[in-house]
């Protein structure tokens, strides 16, 4: 099975910049994704790593070390819209995701 | 294109009735899993289906709760006798066939929260 851990919350200001780590122990590893969820809202898609390195989208980048069983999302240039819940999940082998609990990211101005 | 379709929204029900959540996904995709999301926690896995089967339920309570998705139509979570430990946030994904190159993604609907009072 799969055992996925990440903070419970982080807080930052406005304009800096945010990682919240993620480690995982699957029995066999199938990429491992980032969503992010506003409160009362669907969860959607941030970033898919399968290949061990950084990924970076825009003011988001996912990191991914596969013999470390460790994955970091970092939030650049944080805005207020960034307050959110983000979740790290992995993929077993039938193809459904197990999700960690998510890391409340709060954002001061 | 619609997205992930869940109704309804929002669903408030005493002790003791049913509960059905509809989920249509989105067009072309067979795949459909239900999650159940408790307030300040995560997803929870709850079950998996195609068109006509159930592929993984090992999320799902045994008792009262249970899940299709028929040929036509849309997928149904379905709780009877609900209790107020069931209020909750209940999301419905959907991902393209697997034979697809994909990724792995699921595309999630907004969710249909039970409340019993």
């Amino acid at each position: 099975g799969q055992n996925i851990d990440q903070p419970t919350e982080m807080t930052a200001t406005e304009g800096a910049i945010v990682q919240i780590n993620c480690t995982y122990q699957t029995s066999g590893f199938n990429g491992l994704f980032w969503y992010q969820q506003h409160a009362g809202e669907a969860p959607t898609f941030l970033s898919y790593n399968v290949l061990d390195g950084l990924e970076e989208k825009g003011r988001f980048s996912s990191f991914l070390s596969r013999s470390k069983g460790y994955s970091y999302l970092l939030l650049k240039e944080l805005q207020m819209k960034d307050s959110a819940s983000y979740l790290c999940a992995v993929p077993d082998s039938w193809g459904k995701l197990q999700f960690g609990a998510g890391t409340q990211v709060v954002v001061t101005p | 294109n619609a997205g992930v379709m869940q109704n309804p929204r929002h669903l408030v029900r005493r002790r003791g009735q049913e509960a059905r959540l509809r989920c249509s996904p989105m067009k072309g995709h067979s795949h459909v899993y239900w999650y159940r999301q408790l307030p300040e926690e995560g997803l929870k896995f709850m079950v998996y289906l195609q068109k006509e089967n159930i592929i993984d339920e090992s999320g799902m309570p045994k008792e009262r709760f249970s899940a299709e998705f028929p040929k036509e139509g849309p997928s149904i979570l379905r709780i009877q006798q609900v209790v107020r430990g069931d209020s909750a946030a209940y999301f419905c994904a959907s991902s393209p066939p697997l034979e697809e190159v994909n990724t792995g993604e699921l595309f999630f609907g907004e969710g249909s929260r039970l409340t019993v009072l």
